[in-house]
């Protein structure tokens, strides 16, 4: 079974635009959370969707934004960028959303730089 | 506000030791938890889960759960250099709650 697969892998972007990340979950899942990961800050939670629903937010600002559509896949995106937006973005997935089968399974990650 | 604590690092520990790993949560009423280890560069993978209900043994890793005292441990036991990664601790407090990570600790196996 094919893992949870994240695109594009690396990313250049300069201050003020715009950018668009994509997540495929596991076959069958359903569940798709959203996590921000410096060397400061570790991993931070940005949202989860769950069914096209977004469950949980975390405490991000509004330029942060996502969805997820129909077959489970996930977007989310980034306006206006800040050098500060420079991570590591991690995208899981798991067969439910929350309770004890919430096992969730990383993909790659998307590197973001800032310039 | 739900907290999940790893204890401070970073860890060393020589080849063939046992590597002993803590985390700390606020929520009592959390029901699973998860082990991630994370190599650098490289994204979590789970190495380990267990349910509030006992503890877990998996090869050389052991997963425990003190629910009076709130903590889970993982338990690295004949320790290798290979295992020289960051240790992520998650906890899931239940249904409609999200998954919270503590900071994770990185571990040092030393040959």
């Amino acid at each position: 079974k094919a893992g949870v697969t994240q695109t594009p892998r690396y990313l250049i972007k300069t201050r003020g635009q715009q950018v668009t990340l994509s997540c495929s979950p596991i076959s069958g899942h359903r569940s798709v959370s959203w996590y921000q990961q410096t060397p400061g800050q570790g991993l931070q939670f940005l949202f989860e969707y769950f069914s096209e629903t977004q469950r949980n937010k975390g405490n991000f600002p509004g330029r942060f934004s996502g969805r997820q559509f129909s077959n489970s896949r996930s977007e989310m995106n980034v306006s206006t960028l800040e050098l500060g937006d420079s991570a590591l973005y991690l995208c899981a997935s798991s067969r439910v959303a929350g309770g004890p089968g919430d096992t969730q399974y990383f993909g790659p990650g998307t590197r973001l730089t800032v310039l | 506000q739900k907290e999940v604590e790893q204890n401070s690092g970073p860890l060393s520990v020589p080849e063939g030791a046992i590597a002993s790993l803590n985390c700390t949560y606020s929520d009592r009423g959390s029901q699973s938890f998860f082990w991630y280890r994370q190599y650098s560069g490289k994204s979590p993978e789970l190495i380990m889960f267990i349910y509030s209900n006992g503890d877990k043994e998996d090869g050389r890793f052991t997963a425990q759960l003190n629910k009076a005292s709130q903590y889970v441990s993982l338990l690295i036991r004949d320790s290798q250099p290979s295992d020289s990664a960051t240790y992520l601790c998650a906890v899931n407090a239940g249904a409609n709650s999200k998954l919270t990570f503590g900071k994770g600790i990185t571990l040092s196996v030393r040959p």
